[in-house]
């Protein structure tokens, strides 16, 4: 049974636009969140990060948002570049093992 | 500064073979941590090491699947004998103390046929 979900596969954006990922997950006491982003035949690499006791973490283009209520969080992109296509993960420790998303896969269109 | 590797990046092998695969982690990290993923599916957990101790093996999926770290440095993942279900691309982290911020190797492709 998945603890994290991302529901939406893949998304296409326009370049300059707004991204906006997704992901859900389904126990309250999860406490810290991570977003990495994958290229083909690479490894996902660590992007941004956020603890529960924030509700918004911001680097640069990226920002990740926390609805603890909810039991979601979004990770916003803006502006979308094309080198940003690749497949992004959500994930969350817990004890001594990860639990990760089954990733959504971006298209930034030039 | 090297990052994570893994050897080999592909291995096509028959059910019933064996295969072992390697991750060597950035050098000083503590912690490793093997996943597998299936196309489309998540990247699942498999195990845990701090050093040489194994701290949490509750992902791996049965007793055909062995994993050790030898001396706390690299680590070793062997299937034995391999089935149809074990084909996937087993990604290697490792971490540095109580940091949550894992590097990832580029993953070894597994196809069993």
């Amino acid at each position: 049974d998945q603890q994290v979900k991302q529901n939406s596969p893949s998304l296409s954006v326009q370049e300059g636009r707004i991204s906006i990922l997704n992901c859900d997950y389904t126990n309250s006491m999860f406490d810290y969140f991570l977003w990495y982003k994958k290229y083909p035949a690479e490894g996902p690499t660590f992007l941004i990060s956020i603890s529960s006791i924030k509700d918004k973490n911001e680097d640069g283009r990226f920002t990740v948002f926390l609805n603890k209520s909810a039991k979601h969080l979004s990770l916003h992109i803006v502006p979308s570049q094309p080198g940003d296509s690749a497949v992004y993960f959500c994930a969350t420790p817990t004890g001594n093992q990860f639990y990760f998303g089954t990733g959504t896969s971006l298209t930034v269109i030039p | 500064e090297a990052g994570v590797t893994q050897f080999p990046s592909h291995s096509v092998i028959e059910k019933g073979q064996t295969v072992t695969l390697r991750c060597d982690p950035i050098s000083g990290h503590d912690n490793l941590y093997w996943y597998r993923r299936v196309m489309g599916k998540e990247i699942k957990f498999l195990l845990h090491f701090v050093k040489e101790s194994k701290q949490d093996e509750s992902g791996m999926p049965n007793n055909r699947f062995l994993a050790e770290r030898t001396g706390g440095t690299y680590s070793t993942l062997k299937v034995q004998p391999a089935e149809l279900e074990d084909s996937g691309v087993y990604f290697c982290a490792s971490s540095q103390g109580t940091s949550y911020e894992q590097y990832f190797g580029p993953g070894t492709r597994l196809t069993v046929t």
